[in-house]
C-alpha cells in the first residue's frame, strides 16, 4: 500500500529564512507525487509534482522539491520564506487506483 | 478558463438529515473525485467518477454516494446525516484520469451537522 509521512505539523520560521517541509512517502511503484497548498477557507492549489521526468521539481510561488528515491522523500524548500507563504502544505501520492493519498499537512507559520 | 466550483459553500444541517453537494468540474474534465476533510482524519478520498461511471471508491459507508452527469457535473449525497459528517468536502477535476494528472481542487463546502 502506498503512503505518505509528513514530519512536523508544525513549522515556524522566520520571514527571509529557508522553508524546509519534510515528506516521505512509501510506494511499491515508481510513485506520482505532489505538493498541494491550503489557504484558509479555501481548496487546495498545486505547487508542485514529480511524474519522473527530473528529480528536481520547481513550482509556483518559488517552492521546488526534490525526488530522492533512495532515502523515499520528496521534501518541499523555498530559500527565502514571505509572510503570504503562511498556510498549509499537504503532501500526495497518486497510486495505480488514482486517487490521492495525503500526507497530514504542515501548517507552515511566517513571522516577521 | 473556469476553475472547479461548488455549491453550496457552506451547509448547516441536523442530524437524520441527507444533503447533496454539486460540483462543476474545469471544462474538458471528464473526472471527477471527491474528498473528505476534517480535522481529526486529515484528507480522504470518497469516490471518482468518470464518463457517468463510478470508477474507485473510498472506504466509506454506502451512506455517501455519488453520480456523475453526462455534462461532467457531479453530485454526492450524504444520507441520515452524522454528526462525524462535519466536514470540509473538496471536489477535484482532471481530464481524462490518469494517475500522473494534476486534479485541480474546488473551494469545497463546509458542512456543519448538529
Amino acid at each position: 500500500a502506498q503512503s505518505v509521512t509528513q514530519l512536523g505539523s508544525h513549522v515556524s520560521v522566520s520571514e527571509g529564512a529557508l522553508v524546509l517541509l519534510r515528506c516521505n512517502y512509501s510506494s511499491s511503484v515508481p510513485p506520482y507525487l505532489f505538493w498541494y497548498v491550503q489557504y484558509p477557507n479555501q481548496g487546495l492549489q498545486l505547487l508542485l509534482k514529480y511524474t519522473s521526468a527530473a528529480t528536481l521539481v520547481k513550482g509556483i510561488n518559488g517552492f521546488e522539491a526534490e525526488f530522492k528515491k533512495s532515502e523515499t522523500s520528496f521534501h518541499l524548500t523555498k530559500p527565502s520564506a514571505h509572510m503570504s507563504d503562511a498556510a498549509e502544505y499537504f503532501c500526495a501520492v497518486s497510486n495505480n487506483t488514482d486517487k490521492l493519498i495525503f500526507g497530514t499537512g504542515t501548517r507552515l507559520q511566517v513571522f516577521p | 478558463k473556469a476553475g472547479v466550483t461548488q455549491t453550496p459553500r457552506y451547509l448547516i444541517k441536523t442530524r437524520g438529515q441527507q444533503v447533496t453537494l454539486s460540483c462543476s468540474p474545469i471544462s474538458g474534465h471528464r473526472s471527477v473525485s471527491w474528498y473528505q476533510q476534517t480535522p481529526g482524519q486529515g484528507l480522504q478520498f470518497l469516490f471518482e467518477y468518470f464518463s457517468e461511471t463510478q470508477r474507485n471508491k473510498g472506504n466509506f459507508p454506502g451512506r455517501f454516494s455519488g453520480r456523475q452527469f453526462s455534462n461532467s457535473r457531479s453530485e454526492m449525497n450524504v444520507s441520515t446525516l452524522e454528526l462525524g459528517d462535519s466536514a470540509l468536502y473538496l471536489c477535484a477535476s482532471r481530464k481524462a484520469g490518469g494517475h500522473q494528472e494534476t486534479q485541480y481542487f474546488g473551494p469545497g463546502t463546509r458542512l456543519l451537522v448538529l
